[in-house]
């Protein structure tokens, strides 16, 4: 079976400094991959999503970036953090498909606190 | 682009009762899917439902069933005999057919199930 890991699960961060956040998935290949953010309280932002190794597409332009070196790793990165990037991240995955409906499936996310 | 809307924000219901969950969304799209997430206080994202917007029956999954209005654009959740684990913020979600299996998130809806 698949399943989806994301660490840490709990981040407290400073504000200017890096981030890296990590998604990884076990039990599949070629995932298509996703990272949403989710403010206190409300729905999903899509972020970035790939389809592919080194294929990054972003949604919502910002001071975020993401990175897929590998087939099943997702990182989602910042070089210095505002106040404004403090949320709850949450990583998913869905099988690739042209055709079809294939629903996403989520990790257990990351708690992001900017002081 | 498309937009879900969840208008309300809290909703309660009794244990063992039913209550139904609202979702409008915009489309100009013929084909597409519709999900229903749960988001418990583990943050957990679950799907409880889907439906493909070619098919006329609603879908249902145990106490779980939807209201699939295509001409009216409205997609809600009934849930019946409710139970204290259905607390959770409730997602309703959009994806187009064939473009990339990305979601468009509403708001949420807070479900709280009192005993």
């Amino acid at each position: 079976s698949q399943t989806i890991h994301q660490w840490p699960a709990t981040l407290v961060q400073p504000v200017g400094s890096p981030l890296s956040l990590e998604c990884t998935v076990e039990g599949t290949s070629n995932p298509n991959l996703y990272w949403y953010r989710q403010a206190a309280g409300r729905g999903l932002q899509l972020l970035f999503y790939s389809v592919g190794i080194g294929q990054i597409s972003s949604e919502v332009p910002q001071n975020l970036s993401a990175s897929r070196p590998q087939d099943r790793q997702f990182i989602l990165s910042s070089k210095k953090l505002l106040l404004s990037d403090s949320g709850f991240y949450l990583c998913a995955w869905s099988v690739r498909g042209g055709r079809g409906i294939y629903e996403q499936y989520f990790g257990p996310g990351t708690r992001l606190t900017v002081t | 682009a498309q937009t879900v809307t969840q208008s309300q924000p809290e909703m309660s219901v009794q244990e063992a009762e039913t209550v139904t969950l609202s979702c409008t969304y915009d489309t100009s799209e013929s084909n597409y899917y519709l999900f229903w997430y749960k988001q418990p206080p583990s943050r957990q994202m679950i799907l409880v439902i889907r439906q493909e917007a070619y098919k006329q029956q609603n879908a249902t999954e145990n106490r779980f069933s939807v209201n699939f209005q295509k001409a009216a654009k409205s997609f809600s959740l009934k849930i019946s005999d409710s139970q204290l684990g259905d607390t959770a913020m409730y997602f309703c979600a959009f994806m187009r057919y064939n473009a990339g299996n990305m979601l468009t998130f509403g708001g949420g809806t807070r479900l709280m199930v009192k005993p």
